[in-house]
This record gives C-alpha cells, sequence and structure tokens, in this order.
C-alpha cells in the first residue's frame, strides 16, 4: 500500500461547478499538507499548504485536513476552464523528512 | 527572480550515450532536489542536496545516475550510459530552509532514449 492514495482520474466537471480534489494517507505523523498544480509541460506549483488539521481558504480555492481519518481535500469553487490541469498532494512528517508525494488527480473543466 | 531555471528542455538521444541535465536554483534557496516524473510511477525523487552537499540519494535507480552540486548556483545529474528506461521528464527544485512545502520547480528536462 502506498503512503499517499490519490485518484488519477480524470475527474471532468462542467465550468462552474464546485470540484472536490481528495488524497488519504496512511502514516499519522504527516503534519504538513501541500496541494500543488501542475499544467502540461510545467512543473507543479504550489497552491495550498497547511500545517495540522482544519481549514484553509484563499480565493476560490479551501484545503481541508481531517488527521483522524488522514483524508485531505481541496475544494475550487466556481471552477474554470483555466483550472485544467493535475493537482497533486503532497505531505510531509517534519522539516527534515521528504515530501511524499500523490500520484496527481487530473481535472478537466470543460466550457 | 527568473525562477529555476533547467537546460535542456528537450532531449533525444540514443542509447548508450551520456547525458547531462543542468539546474540553476533560485538565489538564496537551500535546497535543491532532483525528481523523474513517469506517467506509471508518477513523481519520484532521486537525489537532494543542502548547501550543495548530497543528503539522500537513496531515489537514484542505479549506479548510471550520478548529481553533482558544485556550488551554490547550479546543479548536474548525468545518466550514463543512458537507456530507454531512462525516458521520462526531469525536474529540480529549490526550497528555503524554512519553508518546507515551499518548493519551486522548473519547468522541467522532457528526455527521450531511443
Amino acid at each position: 500500500q502506498k503512503e499517499v492514495e490519490q485518484d488519477p482520474g480524470p475527474l471532468s466537471v462542467p465550468e462552474g461547478a464546485i470540484v472536490s480534489l481528495n488524497c488519504t494517507y496512511s502514516n499519522s505523523a504527516f503534519q504538513y499538507f501541500m496541494w500543488y498544480r501542475q499544467y502540461s509541460r510545467k512543473g507543479p506549483e504550489l497552491l495550498m499548504y497547511t500545517y495540522s488539521s482544519g481549514n484553509k481558504e484563499d480565493g476560490r480555492f479551501t484545503a481541508q485536513v481531517d488527521k483522524s481519518s488522514k483524508y485531505i481535500s481541496l475544494f475550487i469553487r466556481d471552477s474554470q476552464p483555466s483550472d485544467s490541469a493535475t493537482y497533486l498532494c503532497a505531505m510531509s512528517a517534519n522539516s527534515n523528512y521528504q515530501l511524499i508525494w500523490g500520484a496527481g488527480t487530473k481535472l478537466i473543466i470543460k466550457p | 527572480d527568473a525562477g529555476v531555471i533547467q537546460s535542456p528542455r528537450h532531449e533525444v538521444t540514443e542509447m548508450g550515450q551520456e547525458v547531462t541535465l543542468r539546474c540553476k536554483p533560485i538565489s538564496g534557496h537551500d535546497y535543491l532536489f532532483w525528481y523523474r516524473q513517469t506517467m506509471m510511477r508518477g513523481l519520484e525523487l532521486l537525489i537532494y542536496f543542502n548547501n550543495n552537499v548530497p543528503i539522500d540519494d537513496s531515489g537514484m535507480p542505479e549506479d548510471r545516475f550520478s548529481a553533482k552540486m558544485p556550488n551554490a548556483s547550479f546543479s548536474t545529474l548525468k545518466i550514463q550510459p543512458s537507456e530507454p528506461r531512462d525516458s521520462a521528464v526531469y525536474f529540480c527544485a529549490s526550497r528555503t530552509q524554512q519553508e518546507l512545502g515551499g518548493y519551486t520547480f522548473g519547468s522541467g528536462t522532457r528526455l527521450t532514449v531511443v
């Protein structure tokens, strides 16, 4: 079993819909949780960064961490075609522990 | 800052040839990472450096792969000899000591070994 599980998709939704992307993990020591967005033929770019449990909001994006369930989510409101990309979750136990990456979910927003 | 700069963007080479990938990290970043990305295996960490010193190279597939960081502004990843199964996109990323999650990735080098 992988340490981090993420459905590769693709996930296709109409423009304007609310998107929910998720990752599950097995290591209860993880405390730092990240979401990266990767456009085709580009490197990943950091989208959201949260520590421990709770929610964090940034514009149309909300990151949610549920440590009791070992489950993290990224919500995108009012989705746009420009949100079409692959979304990767990543997590770590501490500052000296390297990131463990999910496989990435390909998201397609249809105009 | 121009971000993390990788070269070349694309490389096509014949099996058995030596390949050298280059990376210039963001100035002031303490950590440098080399990743490989494929459809089958996703993002794989190959090696990382802290203040130019290699810390963990356990992800390097085999002895055909080597990486160096002679100074804070330059790193290379070399494959010798190259094989078709090395075909992938190779990313370099850097970050500061403090920003654990704040990796900045380059645009990658798409390597094709024929």
